[in-house]
């Protein structure tokens, strides 16, 4: 069964520091997304990507952050300067098409930051 | 701003015995939900859906039931399993609005043998 697989696992990084996270969506889905969850909170909607631009973004998905498709495979999410509050779990996901349709999502990246 | 709200933050059922956990939303623009799982260290997995059209949506041992005029939805799960202790997240999107699910902040299923 396909599925969304996402690298690395776990990332540590100084603060200030960039970051990019990795995804591989599933191979016929036109959506991507990410979310990330706070130890402790709810999963919260960062940005969605379709048709090599983003679609939607939350109020958390500020100038520090940034997506990209760089081949038609793999979808990245880069954090230019971190700040501690990023230290979160990062979800990728994809869809076959919009939100009518389900987001399978991938394991997860965790992210600290020191 | 909770737009989505699982006010039982955990349930005990025993195992053969229903799981019924509840979801609340607020805005009723909102025109597809779903339900999903997560165990630790693994991201949420898609369980099922229920358009806004729809009242009830049912696959294998799990159903949705959606009343829109209470917005509420509840999640039966018959029978349980043990297999089936996971947090379980509501979600929603409203179509018109764009693409971003919103969860709610999850229930944690615990099934005894």
């Amino acid at each position: 069964e396909p599925e969304v697989t996402q690298t690395p696992s776990h990332q540590v990084t100084q603060m200030g520091q960039e970051v990019i996270l990795r995804c591989v969506p599933i191979s016929n889905h036109l959506y991507f997304y990410w979310y990330r969850q706070i130890l402790g909170q709810k999963v919260e909607f960062l940005v969605s990507f379709y048709n090599n631009e983003i679609s939607e973004k939350s109020e958390i998905f500020d100038d520090q952050f940034s997506v990209e498709r760089p081949d038609g495979s793999n979808f990245t999410l880069k954090i230019r300067s971190t700040k501690l509050e990023d230290s979160a779990m990062y979800f990728c996901a994809s869809s076959i098409r919009d939100s009518s349709y389900e987001q399978y999502f991938g394991p997860g990246t965790r992210l600290t930051v020191t | 701003d909770q737009q989505v709200k699982q006010n039982s933050p955990s349930l005990s059922v025993q195992e053969g015995r229903i799981s019924i956990l509840n979801c609340d939303y607020t805005n009723s623009m909102f025109d597809y939900f779903l339900w999903y799982k997560k165990y630790p260290a693994e991201g949420p997995t898609f369980l099922i859906s229920i358009s806004s059209i729809k009242d009830k949506n049912e696959d294998g041992r799990f159903t949705v039931f959606l009343n829109k005029s209470a917005k509420h939805l509840s999640l039966h799960i018959v029978p349980s399993q043990p297999g089936d202790s996971a947090v379980y997240f509501c979600a929603a999107s409203e179509w018109q609005a764009g693409t971003a699910l919103i969860f709610g902040k999850g229930t944690t299923l615990s099934v005894s043998s």
